[in-house]
């Protein structure tokens, strides 16, 4: 079985600060793994993804996240944040493509100003 | 990106109608689509996963007789809220899985909101 962990279901950071979303994993085969970030009132856009390859993938608007299977963990990072990264962020498992996805329980950043 | 088109953004319906959302996958085919519930500041629930040409798969707890599932294309599901109550007001979610270059990601239509009275 497969789950997802979301430390801190709500974080805040300073405008200009380093970005610190936590996620860990369990899964009984080589995970896929994303992020994904929903505006209000909206679906889910894709932040990034690990499925093979290099652990340190990079996304969009500056983030990035490493796969590290030691630790059954895929933080999501971006060094500085800005006001419009104020958003709920889910992060998510699945065991191959097309499969199931497990959602965390989404973390809400707040960048203070 | 593959695109996915939720149907309607938002619905505010009576007690006791039924109300259908659409679920499209605009520039790809999709022999299998995900229904998602969420609850306010919450995350997404699984509901059922869909198959074009069969039944839908639901997960434990899901009525399958008030959340009507429909897969009738390789590019449409439908989700009907039978006999809705206010209990059943949420977010529903549809995404869909694409294969090549985007393989093993979801693709998520824009939601849609249910409100009933």
């Amino acid at each position: 079985a497969q789950s997802v962990t979301q430390l801190g279901s709500h974080v805040s950071v300073s405008e200009g600060a380093l970005v610190l979303l936590r996620c860990n994993y369990s899964s009984s085969v080589p995970p896929y793994l994303f992020w994904y970030v929903q505006y209000p009132n909206q679906g889910l856009q894709l932040l990034l993804k690990y499925t093979t390859g290099a652990t340190l993938v990079k996304g969009i608007n500056g983030f990035e996240a490493e796969f590290k299977k030691s630790e059954t963990s895929f933080h999501l990072t971006k060094p500085s944040a800005h006001m419009s990264d104020a958003d709920e962020y889910f992060c998510a498992v699945s065991e191959r493509a097309g499969n199931q996805f497990y959602f965390g329980t989404g973390t809400s950043l707040t960048v203070i100003p | 990106g593959a695109v996915v088109s939720q149907h309607p953004s938002w619905v505010i319906c009576k007690s006791g109608t039924s109300v259908k959302i659409e679920c499209r996958s605009l520039d790809f085919q999709a022999t299998t689509m995900f229904w998602y519930r969420q609850f306010p500041k919450q995350s997404l629930m699984l509901m059922a996963t869909s198959n074009e040409g069969s039944k839908a798969t639901y997960e434990q707890g899901v009525e399958k007789d008030k959340f009507l599932i429909n897969h009738a294309s390789l590019t449409l599901s439908t989700l009907t809220v039978t006999s809705a109550h206010p209990e059943d007001s949420s977010f529903y979610i549809c995404s869909a899985p694409t294969s090549g270059v985007n393989t093993g990601e979801l693709f998520f239509g824009e939601g849609s909101r249910l409100t009933v009275l």
